[in-house]
Order: structure tokens, then sequence, then C-alpha cells
């Protein structure tokens, strides 16, 4: 499959832990986003990456989360201090365009519990 | 600010019938409009996209879009609708001026019966 892909698909964890996921693109995909989505709620954006470079940051992304794209190829999305509110589907897509117009190919996500 | 609706939460149709999934948006300027479709334990796959032009978008498996500005819409439609349809519809949108930060509408359920 050279789809998107994140690891893992679903991490339980105690409120006050750190947690990471990994997003591996599509290989020579430019844009990489990443988006929680809540149930019952539309994937709401946190950030994108041009290359390896973090262009935007949603006003979500609290500075308990940090997300980095080293080599411009996967990326990782760190939260610290977890809370029960940080509970949600968090989403990884990537684009080959350097467009905002363009589509955009969705990972799986990551399904993130915090007890 | 930026924000998408879908006024259904839940859409049904027979087989066969047409189905519609509305959708409007309230961006300013002139948007950038999408729709995304989620099936079970898939990602959000890509149907279409308003960017300009012609106010009819054709887009993956059957379905269009019509971009009205007077009523800010952007309704999902498809003229016969099959099983195979039913899943998770997301209307997205992005102001112009409003860099990467697209905002998604909170998603419609799409049961088509047989």
């Amino acid at each position: 499959d050279t789809g998107v892909s994140q690891d893992p698909r679903h991490k339980i964890t105690k409120r006050g832990q750190n947690v990471t996921f990994r997003c591996d693109p599509i290989s020579e995909h430019n844009r990489l986003y990443w988006y929680r989505q809540t149930l019952g709620q539309g994937p709401e954006f946190l950030t994108y990456f041009q290359n390896e470079a973090q262009l935007e940051k949603s006003r979500l992304l609290s500075d308990r989360f940090s997300a980095e794209r080293p080599k411009g190829s996967f990326s990782t999305l760190e939260i610290q201090r977890t809370e029960q509110g940080d509970s949600a589907m968090y989403l990884c897509a990537s684009s080959p365009w350097t467009s905002a117009k363009d589509e955009q190919f969705f990972g799986p996500g990551t399904r993130l519990t915090v007890l | 600010a930026q924000s998408v609706a879908q006024p259904e939460d839940q859409v049904n149709v027979a087989e066969g019938n047409p189905l519609t999934v509305k959708c409007t948006y309230s961006v300013s300027g002139n948007p950038y409009l999408f729709w995304y479709v989620q099936y079970p334990n898939r990602g959000l796959q890509f149907l279409l996209k308003y960017i300009t032009g012609d106010n009819l978008v054709k887009g993956s498996y059957g379905f269009e879009a019509e971009f009205n500005k007077s009523q800010t819409s952007f309704h999902l439609k498809k003229p016969s609708a099959l099983v195979s349809d039913s899943a998770l519809y997301f209307c997205a949108g992005l102001g112009r001026n409003y860099g990467q930060n697209f905002v998604f509408g909170p998603g419609t359920r799409l049961s088509v019966l047989p």
C-alpha cells in the first residue's frame, strides 16, 4: 500500500503522559498536514509542512503540542502532559502540490484515548 | 471567521434514487470548496473541488456539486445512488486569505437503502 500511513493506529495513555505519533506521507509529497477529529465533528486543521518547514499552526495547537518533519519525509506529532480533552482521532494528510487548492490524501488516523 | 455547515446529520435515500448532501459556507471572498468521503476504517478520500470557473463540478464515482454564490452553498449530488455510496461525507472550505486553515463541516452520514 503506497498511501499515507500512520502509527500507531490506537494509543491509550494516562493523563499527564507524553505521546508521539508518526505519519509517513506518500513518497515525494511536498506538503504534510495534521488534523484532529473528535466524534461527530469534521477534521480541525492543526498545522502543515512544506517539505521540512512548518509554515502554519492553528491556534488549536497549544504549547503542549509540537510537530516536526526533520527531513521533509515522515512527520511526528508529540503531545506533552496529555489531558482528557486531547482524546481524539489525529489525522495526517499529504499532497504532492504546493497550493492550498489541491486535494489532500489522508491516512487512516491515530485514535488517542487519554484516561 | 470562516465556517462550513452541513445541516443534515443523516440522509437516507433508496438505491437508484437521486441523492443530495447539503453544504453551506461562510468564507470571505471567493472560496475554495471541497467534498471528501470517509468509509469505515479508511482515510478521507477526495471527491471533487470548486476553485473557479464552471459552477457545476464533476468528481469521482459519478458525484457532482454545484457552487451557488448567492446562496453560499455547495451541495453534493448524484443522479442515481448506490448502496456502496453509504459513507460519511464532509464538505470543506478555504478562504483565499486564510493560509492553509481548511475548515471542515461536521459531516453527513449517507445511507443508501437497497
